[in-house]
């Protein structure tokens, strides 16, 4: 089945933890995104990968590292996570040469406290 | 930079017809989406449109004009389950790297269909 995952789905951590969120496409997608979703303000995009080794800052990158060393995995990493960063984040994949629809993960709920 | 405006919310009647507009401001314009997002789920893709005019799948159509920044999303014959988040979002190429991943979203417009 065609898919995009995301681990965990849901976190609480407290500030300061560094911790990673996994995010896997089975669909041999070159473009990989990762936004975040707060009441009032929408969807966020926070970086994104056009292939491999290819990773370029969305509108809030602040805070948070990606990187993109096989096709299939762009995981996010919160080095050291702060109360505001609490959020949903969603993991999105789409194939590269039309980049229309984009597939989105489950979802992981972070509360940092 | 871009700047997307949709209503925050609509109410309808089931079996009547809903149009979200959407209007933006962006340079480097390179196509504009429509997401459905039931609460609580993931968004899911609605429609694609990259040149002017209207886009029509089954009871969806979306509509784009790029002299206007303006689309809309038209929801015919409404469905209790089109109870919904619709997210209007604009894709920009980065002209200096040539680069076309950068997406904006609008906050969504909560659709409400009533009995």
């Amino acid at each position: 089945e065609a898919q995009v995952t995301q681990n965990p789905r849901y976190l609480i951590t407290v500030t300061g933890k560094k911790l990673t969120v996994t995010c896997s496409q089975n669909m041999n997608h070159e473009y990989m995104s990762w936004y975040r979703q707060d009441p009032g303000l929408g969807l966020r995009q926070i970086y994104y990968s056009m292939n491999v080794e290819v990773t370029d800052k969305g509108d809030v990158p602040e805070g948070y590292k990606v990187s993109r060393k096989e096709k299939r995995n762009f995981p996010l990493i919160l080095e050291s996570p702060s109360p505001n960063q609490t959020s949903l984040y969603f993991c999105a994949s789409s194939d590269g040469t039309s980049g229309n629809e984009q597939f989105f993960g489950p979802g992981t709920r972070l509360t940092v406290l | 930079g871009q700047n997307i405006d949709q209503p925050t919310e609509m109410t309808a009647t089931e079996g009547a017809i809903v149009q979200i507009n959407c209007t933006y401001q962006t340079s480097g314009f390179n196509g504009l989406f429509w997401y459905q997002q039931h609460a609580g789920e993931a968004p899911t893709f609605l429609s694609y449109n990259v040149l002017d005019g209207l886009e029509e799948k089954g009871r969806f159509s979306s509509f784009l004009s790029r002299s206007k920044g303006y689309s809309y999303l038209l929801l015919k014959e409404l469905q209790m389950k089109d109870s919904a988040s619709y997210l209007c979002a604009v894709r920009a190429t980065i002209m200096t790297t040539d680069s076309w991943g950068k997406l904006q979203f609008g906050a969504g417009t909560q659709v409400v269909v009533t009995p």
